[in-house]
C-alpha cells in the first residue's frame, strides 16, 4: 500500500482566512485527488490534481476557492480560501499508485473547523 | 447519473456475520471498493473487486458483485468489536474518480 502523509491533521481557523493542506506520498503516483467529507456525510470529490498543469475541478468546486498545486509526482497541496463555517469538514487526499484506478488509497485526513 | 446507495445502520452481535449492502446505478465502473472509517481517522482500503468478477474472498471478508442487479455486498465473518466503524462502498472509473455511498455504521454488540 502507499504511505500517505497529510498535514496538518487538524486545525481550527478563523472566518476569512485560508489554510493550505499538504499531501506527501512515499513514492511516485500518477493519480492524486482531493475529497471533502462534510460532518456526518459521505465523501465528495473536489478535484483531480494534475502534475504540472491545472487541476480538474468537479461541478460545484472552483479554483478560486480551492486552489491546488501538484509540482511533482509525490506531493500536492489544497488550499481552502476565504473560509467560512460551511467549510468545516474533513479534507482527504487519495492516490492511485499503479497508473490505473486499482487500489486507491487515502491519507488520514485533515479535520478543519472554521469559527 | 452516478448514484451509490447504502443502508445507514447495521447492528450485529459479536461472533455473528455482518452483511453490508450497496447498490449503484452506473454500470461503467471498473473497480468497486469497500473502505472502513473509524472515528477521527481517514479511510482504510479493506478490499476491492474488479467489475468482471463475481466474488472475492480475503480472510474474514467476502465481496459479492451482482452486475445484473448492480448490487455489491460485503460480508464480515465472525464480527468483532474492532469491526465497529463506518463502511463505505465506492465505485471507480478509469480516471480514478470515486463515487461513494453514504456509509453504513456497523455496531457490534
Amino acid at each position: 500500500s502507499a504511505v500517505i502523509s497529510q498535514k496538518p491533521s487538524r486545525d481550527i481557523c478563523q472566518r476569512g482566512t485560508s489554510l493550505t493542506i499538504q499531501c506527501q506520498v512515499d513514492s511516485q503516483v500518477t493519480m492524486m485527488f482531493w475529497y471533502r467529507q462534510q460532518p456526518g456525510q459521505s465523501l465528495t470529490l473536489i478535484a483531480t490534481a494534475n502534475q504540472g498543469s491545472e487541476a480538474t475541478y468537479e461541478s460545484g468546486f472552483v479554483i478560486d476557492k480551492f486552489p491546488i498545486s501538484r509540482p511533482n509526482l509525490t506531493f500536492s497541496t489544497l488550499t481552502v480560501s476565504n473560509m467560512s463555517p460551511e467549510d468545516s469538514s474533513i479534507y482527504l487526499c487519495s492516490v492511485g499508485r499503479q497508473g490505473t484506478n486499482e487500489k486507491l488509497f487515502f491519507g488520514s485526513g485533515t479535520q478543519l473547523s472554521v469559527l | 447519473g452516478e448514484d451509490v446507495e447504502q443502508s445507514l445502520f447495521l447492528s450485529v452481535r459479536e461472533g455473528d456475520s455482518s452483511v453490508i449492502n450497496c447498490t449503484y446505478t452506473d454500470s461503467s465502473s471498473t473497480y468497486l471498493y469497500w473502505y472502513k472509517q473509524e472515528p477521527g481517522a481517514g479511510l482504510q482500503l479493506l478490499t476491492y473487486i474488479f467489475s468482471n468478477m463475481d466474488m472475492k474472498q480475503d480472510q474474514r471478508l467476502t465481496v459479492l458483485l451482482n452486475k445484473k442487479d448492480k448490487h455489491l455486498s460485503l460480508r464480515i465473518a465472525d464480527t468483532q468489536t474492532g469491526d465497529s466503524a463506518i463502511y463505505f462502498c465506492a465505485i471507480s472509473y478509469s480516471t480514478g474518480k470515486l463515487i461513494f455511498g453514504q456509509g453504513t455504521t456497523l455496531q457490534v454488540k
